[in-house]
This record gives C-alpha cells, structure tokens and sequence, in this order.
C-alpha cells in the first residue's frame, strides 16, 4: 500500500513554531510534496523534498528521511493567515507526475 | 501567475444532468492531467489519469462511465460527470506537471460542482 498519515488537526499560538508530521511506507514513493489549503480554494505549493535533509524556504521549512519513511513542515512565526490544511503527498515512482495525499493536517492559529 | 487553468469555477446542475470541467495547461504541453475529487474538510482523492491521445486510467472504485476524461489536446483535459447526482456535488480540482516552470506539480483553481 501507500498510505500517508498526518494528524488530523492542530492549534497553535501566532508567533510560535509548529512542526506537521507526516508518515509514509517507505517503498514506491520517489519524493515528498507539501501543499497549503485553505478553504475553497485549491492547493498551492510550498515544498518538495526528494533528498534527505532540510530545505528551507523563509518560514516554511520541510524536512525528510526517506529511510525512516518520515517528513515533516515546520512552519515559524505562525501568522493568523496561516490557518489552512496542510497536505503531505508522495509521488509514486512508478509515475512521479501523480500525487498521493495524506489526510491533510488542519491547522488553526489563534492569537 | 497560474500555470493550470480550470473552468468552470462555480457550476451547478440539475439532477440528471451532465456537467463539463475543462483543465488547461497554460505556456507548456502536458501529456498527462490528473484529476482529483475533495469532499468538504477531506484530502484530495486521485480519480484518473488523464493521457493525451490515448484513454484514461481510473483510480479504483472511480466509474469510467460516470466520469469521462477527454484529452484531445496537450494543454486540453476534460472531466465531465454523466447523469449527475447530488452525491457527486464536490470540488474537482487538476493538475499537471510544469515544464521549465521549476518543474513542479501544480493544480488548477478548482470547480465546485452542485447538484440540485
């Protein structure tokens, strides 16, 4: 299978750091995105992870470990605007033009 | 500004009824569209994989008769959902692979389908 699994929901606090976990088996996936939501609209791209590490992006960073089928979007200095799903989604590598996502992660940021 | 373009935005239809979405690709050929389905606060579900030229391939469980994908052209993909029901009132959303546009995925703006 490829199942993709995040926490459902989260909160956190403006200003402060918040770290979504994202969990994957570990064959068949050839890279890991991270997509923004917010309700109604579609998703927008914020990162894509197919070496181990850390790649940051101004507040948004999203690390992965491809041997422990494990990533993660760390989101810093939270602003109101951020409240929205987040996504995890692995491209198979069978076919690295199409997306499999995880439940998504909403996240609510209250002042 | 957007790479993949989705019209219509807002449709609703009756019953019975069959609806066309049109996805583009805009300043590049994409061979293959994908086509998602999101229910109100759930994650995207993978429908088809539209080719160009040549039929689509459904996801498990997706009817090919309900939901029919033409991919006339490389910057062309339709989904149009036959005999509509209120249970396939959702948002569709494509996407398609960008070419010298850093290579990402990236999604059109989304349909909301209702039916009534």
């Amino acid at each position: 299978g490829q199942n993709i699994d995040q926490p459902t929901e989260m909160t956190a606090t403006e200003g402060a750091i918040v770290q979504i976990n994202c969990t994957y088996q570990t064959s068949g996936f050839n890279g890991l995105f991270w997509y923004q939501q917010h309700a109604g609209e579609a998703p927008t791209f914020l990162s894509y992870n197919v070496l181990d590490g850390l790649e940051e992006k101004g507040r948004f960073s999203s690390f992965l470990s491809r041997s422990k089928g494990y990533s993660y979007l760390l989101l810093k200095e939270l602003q109101m605007k951020d409240s929205a799903s987040y996504l995890c989604a692995g491209s198979p590598s069978y076919n690295t033009d199409k997306l499999i996502f995880g439940t998504g992660t909403r996240l609510q940021v209250f002042p | 500004g957007a790479v993949v373009s989705q019209h219509p935005s807002r449709v609703i239809c009756k019953s019975g009824t069959s609806v066309k979405i049109e996805c583009r690709s805009l300043d590049f050929q994409a061979t293959t569209m994908f086509w998602y389905r999101q229910f109100p606060k759930q994650s995207l579900m993978l429908m088809a994989t539209s080719n160009e030229g040549s039929k689509a391939t459904y996801e498990q469980g997706v009817e090919k008769d309900k939901f029919l994908i033409n991919h006339a052209s490389l910057t062309l993909s339709t989904l149009t959902v036959t005999s509509a029901h209120p249970e396939d009132s959702s948002f569709y959303i494509c996407s398609a692979r960008g070419q010298g546009v850093g290579n990402t995925i990236y999604f059109g703006e989304g349909s909301w389908l209702t039916v009534v």
